[in-house]
């Protein structure tokens, strides 16, 4: 089934140091691929979107390529912050606005 | 600024209640979604809907239902609460996908329900 499989945290860094969050997805026809995160307390922020493949969704540094030959919208940042800290969630969109997320991955950032 | 408003944000409850969680958007949003967090799970569909009166299954709708009477406003009940639905429930929006791929999934706040 349509499925989305993302890297287990928690995930722990100083500040400044570089970001992968991996994220590998599984559908059968052509999703649209989303980063959300979710500061404590809160609820989910769309934090960026790729909706075709080869496409790069980026904001506030953050930036992830959706790439159909490898089935993965991974997560970068080249310099992190300790506001970054969050539980970040990769999801895809097949049909009819229907989310499938994947499990989170938690980040701490220390400064 | 797209807001959705879950009623309640904290509840504690007691096992065999009636619990009614609300959500109310002010978009105009064809579709709204029910959605519980648990750790090491992530965020797992309980029920949704595209239109007034519409409603169908997530991937774990035992021991929920739902109802949409108007557009604004999604409500989700627990019709005899139970311990294991001592979660975090997330309710969100969004626009007719019809309209466009990719539409941005707009969520509440959440509401931590204890059942005891």
């Amino acid at each position: 089934g349509d499925s989305v499989t993302q890297m287990e945290g928690p995930v722990t860094l100083s500040e400044e140091a570089f970001l992968t969050i991996n994220c590998t997805y599984t559908a059968t026809g052509y999703p649209s691929l989303f980063w959300y995160v979710q500061y404590p307390g809160e609820g989910l922020q769309l934090l960026l979107k790729a909706t075709k493949a080869d496409d790069k969704g980026s904001n506030k540094g953050f930036e992830a390529t959706y790439r159909k030959e490898t089935t993965s919208f991974h997560l970068e940042k080249g310099s992190v912050q300790v506001s970054d800290s969050a539980v970040y969630f990769c999801a895809l969109e097949l049909w009819l606005g229907r989310l499938y997320f994947g499990r989170g991955t938690q980040l701490t950032v220390w400064p | 600024d797209v807001k959705v408003t879950q009623s309640s944000r904290y509840l504690v409850k007691r096992t065999g209640e009636k619990v009614f969680l609300e959500c109310v958007q002010d978009m105009d949003h064809e579709n709204m979604f029910w959605y519980r967090q648990d750790p090491g799970l992530g965020l797992r569909l309980i029920y949704f809907s595209y239109d007034v009166k519409m409603k169908e299954k997530g991937d774990i709708p035992e021991g929920y239902s739902v109802s949409r009477e108007k557009k604004e406003r999604f409500s989700l009940i627990l019709e005899s609460a139970s311990t294991n639905q001592t979660s975090m429930y997330l309710c969100a929006s969004s626009a007719s996908v019809l309209e466009s791929p990719g539409n941005t999934i707009y969520f509440g706040e959440g509401s931590w329900l204890t059942v005891v």
